[in-house]
């Protein structure tokens, strides 16, 4: 089976643009979560989507959305970017049940100039 | 509340074992262990349920104290390969989602 995919791999942006992060899931798992980390502040929840819908949100500001297709892949998006959201995001998938274990992309590295 | 792991770092000989701890100050409903390598994603190790026996493979292995709301991780051994960070994420009762630690560096050395 092919893992969890992440697109792009990197980006560099600047303050006040916008951006869309993918990730498509392992086939079959139903359950999509996007994670932030930085050396700071570890791995930071963002929100979780089963079957279309957030399921759960961590305690991020409105300008970081997310949804998911029909198909499980997922997007995030960022608005407004500030110089405090270059960090590394990754997105993990499960079978969808909750507490199941996670697989993990490899991540989009996201810089903000 | 983000669990608590300790230490920050180890660092250790081949051959040698360590134990990194995850506690939390929350009822847990299950413990989960990853490890990430530099560069690279946090790759699942193994999930502790609440009520459930002491889990394990190769020479890594993980006990859950339900009183302390404490689990253990358990290298033996250490192979070179064991190197990275490991994290601990916890899921209670009020939080449906995954609360990582800040993880711990181990480092193996030759």
């Amino acid at each position: 089976k092919a893992g969890v995919t992440q697109t792009p791999r990197y980006l560099i942006k600047t303050r006040g643009q916008q951006v869309t992060l993918s990730c498509s899931p392992i086939s079959g798992h139903r359950s999509v979560s996007w994670y932030q980390q930085t050396p700071g502040q570890g791995l930071q929840f963002l929100f979780e989507y089963f079957s279309e819908t957030q399921r759960n949100k961590g305690n991020f500001p409105g300008r970081f959305s997310g949804r998911q297709f029909s198909n499980s892949r997922s997007e995030m998006n960022v608005s407004t970017l500030e110089l405090g959201d270059s960090a590394l995001y990754l997105c993990a998938s499960s079978e969808g049940a909750e507490g199941q274990p996670q697989h993990f992309g490899d991540g989009t590295r996201l810089s903000i100039l | 509340q983000q669990p608590v792991q300790s230490p920050q770092a180890v660092i250790l000989r081949e051959g040698e074992d360590a134990v990194i701890n995850c506690s939390s100050s929350k009822a847990l409903y299950s413990v989960h262990w990853y490890r990430q390598k530099h560069g690279e994603a946090p790759v699942f190790l193994m999930i502790l349920l609440k009520g459930g026996e002491q889990k394990g493979h190769d020479k890594i292995s993980a006990s859950f104290n339900e009183k302390k709301q404490q689990s253990s991780l358990y290298l033996t051994a250490s192979q070179l390969s064991y190197s990275g960070t490991y994290f601990c994420g916890t899921l209670s009762g009020s939080a449906r989602q995954l609360t990582f630690g800040s993880g711990t560096q181990l480092t193996v050395l030759p």
